[in-house]
């Protein structure tokens, strides 16, 4: 079945560093990526999303890019502060029977130091 | 908009008791979800509806757990008998059609604690 992997954390960075959190996928068909991020207390929200092959997701300042030949959506971010500490998911969301099915990964937790 | 809005947002019950957690999605929002977080099992999908019909409930534990949709306004999960391993956080989430490309918005959370 559809899966998605993402590398296990906790990361730890200073402020300012480069962030990659790297996520593959499995699936059937051509899923929709997404990234959400959790912050303490709150409910997942939406950080970026592509929704085809070689389309590339950004919002601030973090990127993805749907690689379907190696199927992955790594996450990216050239210079990390320390509002950026939270958990990110990796998430795929498929055509099921009926409707589809959206599988998260395991996240992982960015703690930036000042 | 108010976004998604659950009740209770905390919740500690003793084992053998029924709880019943409650969403109100996105105004006009067509779908909506019920997951459950854990550490050890992370976030999973428990069951979505769309239009109020459930369309895919294979992620409910089992029949302790029931969910329900009366209108596009509203909807309950209901564990009933509560057993300790019930205890997670539960999140409600709505998007505004039935497309895998759109984005989900999710709700604060439950967090249940069963004694």
């Amino acid at each position: 079945g559809d899966s998605v992997t993402q590398m296990e954390g906790p990361v730890t960075l200073s402020e300012e560093a480069f962030l990659t959190i790297n996520c593959t996928y499995t699936a059937t068909g051509y899923p929709s990526l997404f990234w959400y991020v959790q912050y303490p207390g709150e409910g997942l929200q939406l950080l970026l999303k592509a929704t085809k092959a070689d389309d590339k997701g950004s919002n601030k300042g973090f990127e993805a890019t749907y690689r379907k030949e190696t199927t992955s959506f790594h996450l990216e971010k050239g210079s990390v502060q320390v509002s950026d500490s939270a958990v990110y998911f990796c998430a795929l969301s498929g055509l099921n029977t009926g409707g589809f099915k959206t599988i998260f990964g395991a996240g992982t937790r960015l703690f930036v130091k000042a | 908009d108010a976004g998604v809005i659950q009740s209770p947002r905390h919740e500690v019950t003793e084992m053998g008791q029924e709880v019943t957690l409650r969403c109100k999605p996105i105004s006009g929002h067509n779908s909506l979800f019920w997951y459950r977080q854990t550490m050890m099992r992370g976030l999973e999908l428990l069951i979505y509806f769309n239009n109020n019909v459930p369309i895919d409930d294979s992620g409910m534990p089992e029949d302790r757990f029931s969910a329900k949709m009366p209108n596009a306004s509203f909807s309950t999960l209901k564990i009933q008998p509560s057993e300790p391993r019930d205890s997670a956080v539960y999140f409600c989430a709505s998007q505004p059609g039935t497309s895998e490309q759109e984005t989900q918005y999710f709700g604060p959370g439950t967090r249940l604690l069963v004694l």
